[in-house]
């Protein structure tokens, strides 16, 4: 069946630090690929989105390219913030016949040191 | 607009009791899911709906877990008799779906945190 796979965390950086988090999926078909970040004490937000192969999602500075040949979606950020620290959930869409669900990764703490 | 709307936020109880835990969906959304979410197991979808309806309930634990849709506005999570190991964040999710296509972006509440004694 569809499966993510992400980088085991915790993660920690110094503020202005370049940021990759793997992932990497297992699908049939040609799923959508997300990013959600959860802050402490909040629910999942979506962070970026890429719909088919080749796409870049972006948002508040972090970019992921869908990569249909190495079947990975990377999260990266150039320069990251005290701000930025949170879990990082890697997800698929599994699209059935008449619904579509998620499927999640384990996802990744990331801790900024100041 | 209004995001996903849970209630109640925090909930202690104890162990036998029941505990029903609510959710409004965005207005418009055809999709509602419910996920736990605890450290040892992480993010767990339970059940999901489309047009009220439940499409897949093999996340759902064990038979002391129900969970129902009335309306396209309102979904409750039930546990009855809950238990310790029970205890986690309860997510609500809702999701668009546009005419004949899928829009896969789910929009989650801000979840129930359940203690179970």
């Amino acid at each position: 069946g569809n499966s993510v796979t992400q980088m085991e965390g915790p993660v920690t950086l110094s503020e202005e630090a370049f940021l990759t988090i793997n992932c990497t999926y297992t699908a049939t078909g040609y799923p959508s690929l997300f990013w959600y970040v959860q802050y402490p004490g909040e629910g999942l937000q979506l962070l970026l989105k890429a719909t088919k192969a080749d796409d870049k999602g972006s948002n508040k500075g972090f970019e992921a390219t869908y990569r249909k040949e190495t079947t990975s979606f990377h999260l990266e950020k150039g320069s990251v913030q005290v701000s930025d620290s949170a879990v990082y959930f890697c997800a698929l869409s599994d699209r059935q016949s008449s619904a579509s669900k998620i499927i999640f990764g384990s996802g990744t703490r990331l801790s900024i040191r100041p | 607009d209004a995001g996903v709307i849970q209630s109640p936020r925090h909930e202690v109880t104890e162990m036998g009791q029941e505990v029903t835990l609510r959710c409004k969906p965005i207005s418009g959304h055809n999709s509602l899911f419910w996920y736990r979410q605890t450290m040892m197991r992480g993010l767990e979808l339970l059940i999901y709906f489309n047009n009220n309806v439940p499409i897949d309930d093999s996340g759902m634990p064990e038979d002391r877990f129900s969970a129902k849709m009335p309306n396209a506005s309102f979904s409750t999570l039930k546990i009855q008799p809950s238990e310790p190991r029970d205890s986690a964040v309860y997510f609500c999710a809702s999701s668009p779906l546009a005419g004949d296509s899928f829009t896969d972006t789910q929009y989650f509440g801000p979840g129930t945190r359940l203690t179970v004694l």
